[in-house]
């Protein structure tokens, strides 16, 4: 079964500056999705960044980008020039790229992202 | 229209009672999920429709019973439920099975 592991439960960050959050996963498949979604306190979960499996490129979305190591089964998130609307719990989330039937999200525990003004 | 809306935004419902929670979305999206998430916790999913038909039941109790009217509705029945039902449940929608999913703000969800 997949496993995705955020071993950061909680994270502080100046305004401004740059942070990283840990994720890990384990999967004997080759083909994938990795997520990263936010979830402010209004509790609406919003997908940030996506990376498949087979890009190499590592994917970016603005402030927004991740760091991908397909060998070592690792998907960080790094957030540049760090705002107070970046506060929010963190998800990483694992799902299988099978297209003849749905496959669920697996989601890794959260990580909570504090910005110090 | 990007987004998914979810009505009531908080609901208090006693365990006799029944109540609906309702998804919407008209995005064109063909598959939409029903999760549950508890407090400082990941959402855990419940449901999976997949054009109007129900594809995954995650083992859910039968107290929850879950309904696609259409390809832009989905809705959520509950009759006899436990306190420990109490949590925030999220809807999300897909263009297909396997795109990112999109979620809405959530039903917060009492039990007394």
């Amino acid at each position: 079964a997949q496993t995705v592991t955020q071993s950061q439960p909680e994270m502080s960050v100046q305004e401004a500056e740059t942070v990283t959050l840990s994720c890990t996963y384990d999967t004997s498949e080759s083909d994938y999705y990795l997520f990263w979604y936010k979830q402010p306190p209004s509790r609406q979960m919003i997908l940030v960044i996506r990376q498949e499996a087979y890009k190499q490129q590592n994917a970016t979305e603005n402030r927004f980008s991740v760091n991908f190591q397909k060998a070592a089964k690792s998907f960080s998130l790094k957030i540049s020039d760090s705002q107070l609307g970046d506060a929010a719990m963190y998800f990483c989330a694992y799902r299988r790229a099978l297209y003849e039937r749905n496959e669920k999200l697996t989601f890794g525990t959260g990580t909570r992202l504090t910005i110090i003004p | 229209d990007t987004e998914v809306t979810q009505t009531p935004k908080h609901l208090v419902m006693g365990m006799t009672n029944k109540k609906s929670l309702k998804c919407e979305q008209h995005m064109g999206h063909r598959a939409m999920y029903w999760y549950k998430q508890k407090a400082k916790k990941p959402p855990e999913l419940m449901f999976v429709y997949s054009y109007e038909k129900l594809s995954i039941n995650e083992s859910v109790p039968s107290r929850f019973s879950p309904e696609c009217p259409n390809s832009s509705l989905l809705n959520l029945h509950l009759h006899a439920l436990q306190p420990e039902d109490s949590a925030l449940y999220l809807c999300a929608s897909s263009r297909l099975r396997y795109n990112e999913q999109f979620f809405g703000p959530g039903t917060r969800l009492t039990v007394l």
